[in-house]
């Protein structure tokens, strides 16, 4: 079956851009989650929704980044102005019911993001 | 900085050795999971410890959970290269789960 699919896997941008990061969860996952993961490190939590709602951004970590899931299916990361502290493997995850710690995260393989 | 601590951070052992990692912190879990990741992949989930105390077992890998749930441990008996790849542990908090920065793990044939 289909899993959690992202695009595109890899993004190389120059600083300054704007970028748009593209995650298809598992159908009928109520949960989205975005993590960031720098090289040689665990993932960090970015946001999470429930459905179509934002319910956590604590963990974006500056207002250059938006994440939007409009219709509660397909969601997006969205960051403006890059900088090349930026750089780092953008992870999507999705699970079939609402977080609370138990759930299985089905994690995409991630978009690999470069910018120079 | 991140919130769990996990030991050691790299690790290069032989085929048939056994082998434990662990993840520290001093902040208490709901829960906490293990995972496992492989390169230009997510990470997948190996299991979900709930109760202080606990032990789980997947085939060579058993999982043990602190009494106070601030602490786990994973421990792989006669490692195989197929086990090769970074051990992360999570522990969640609210709506998010909290991320070690991992083991990663060689056998070596």
């Amino acid at each position: 079956g289909a899993g959690v699919s992202q695009s595109p896997r890899y993004k190389v941008a120059k600083r300054g851009q704007d970028v748009a990061l593209r995650c298809d969860p598992i159908s009928g996952h109520v949960s989205l989650f975005w993590y960031q993961q720098a090289l040689g490190q665990g993932p960090e939590f970015l946001t999470y929704f429930q459905n179509e709602a934002q319910l956590d951004k604590s963990g974006l970590p500056s207002d250059r980044f938006f994440a939007e899931r409009p219709e509660g299916s397909v969601s997006t990361l969205k960051i403006q102005r890059t900088q090349q502290e930026d750089s780092a493997v953008y992870l999507c995850a999705s699970s079939l019911v609402v977080a609370g710690g138990q759930e299985t995260q089905y994690f995409g393989p991630g978009t690999r993001l470069l910018v120079l | 900085t991140q919130l769990l601590e996990q030991s050691p951070q790299f690790l290069s052992i032989q085929e048939g050795e056994n082998l434990t990692v662990y993840c520290n912190s001093s902040s208490v879990f709901s829960s906490l999971q293990w995972y496992r990741q492989e390169p230009g992949e997510g990470p997948v989930l190996l299991v979900t410890v709930v109760t202080g105390g606990e032990v789980k077992k997947l085939k060579r890998l058993t999982f043990q959970f602190g009494d106070a749930r601030k602490d786990s441990s994973l421990h792989i008996t006669a490692a195989q290269p197929g086990d090769t790849g970074l051990y992360l542990c999570a522990g969640a908090l609210r709506n998010d789960m909290r991320f070690g920065a991992g083991t990663r793990l060689t056998v070596k044939p």
